[in-house]
């Protein structure tokens, strides 16, 4: 298994700025995955971070508007640059231990759930 | 492309009743499919996987069979309780990507 802690919870940010959301997860992991979960629709993978190197991001996604820290193997950022009332939404910070393996489940943070106003 | 589609929600059920959530899957080669569930206030976790075709995953009295004939992986119970009201979200998995439904909120009434 493995615990996860992200925060904040949740924040009420005006549009225009940045928020920088924390991953601290209980043991060490190659990857780690951030998603963004919209109201009333799945979660989207938003990019793929290993430490030592940038994180990989998926079609849509940008590294101006979402960059990502992964100083090492325990911990995560996420930013959320410029931000406008469509960035509101839940932000979910995952591992995945046997990532590349097909049968392994993945684990996630409580989530930090934005509003922009 | 992959993808997953998930009956949508809300359903509403009385306690002890039989539930079926519908989840059907497009995939390139043979995913690993698995149901998630987020109770109020909390994150993802796995309620139950299946890896190969006719596996059956299970998990505090729910179901769900692999048919590989019918891209399927639908999610039962034979009697839910109050405490299962929460969102179950179906989800396929190739190499280290999942790709998930849109999440069906279930509310168990007693």
């Amino acid at each position: 298994s493995a615990v996860i802690s992200q925060k904040p919870s949740r924040d009420i940010c005006q549009r225009g700025t940045s928020l920088t959301i924390q991953c601290q997860v209980d043991s060490q992991v190659t990857m780690m995955f951030w998603y963004r979960q919209q109201p009333g629709q799945s979660l989207t993978l938003i990019a793929t971070a290993n430490q030592g190197s940038e994180a990989t991001y998926e079609s849509g996604f940008v590294i101006d508007k979402f960059p990502i820290s992964r100083p090492n193997l325990t911990f995560s950022t996420l930013t959320v640059s410029n931000m406008s009332p469509e960035d509101s939404s839940i932000y979910l910070c995952s591992v995945d231990r046997g990532a590349g393996e097909p049968n392994t489940e993945a684990f996630f943070g409580q989530g930090t759930r934005l509003t922009v106003v | 492309g992959n993808s997953v589609t998930q009956m949508e929600g809300p359903v509403t059920l009385s306690e002890e009743a039989f539930l079926t959530i519908n989840c059907t899957y497009t995939a390139t080669g043979y995913p690993s499919l698995f149901w998630y569930v987020q109770y109020p206030g909390e994150g993802l976790q796995l309620l139950l996987k299946a890896t190969k075709a006719d596996d059956k995953g299970s998990n505090k009295g729910f179901e769900a069979t692999y048919r590989k004939e019918t891209t399927s992986f639908h999610l039962e119970k034979g009697s839910v309780q109050v405490s299962d009201s929460a969102v179950y979200f179906c989800a396929l998995k190739r190499t280290y990507k999942y790709i998930f439904g849109t999440g069906t909120r279930l509310k168990v009434l007693a």
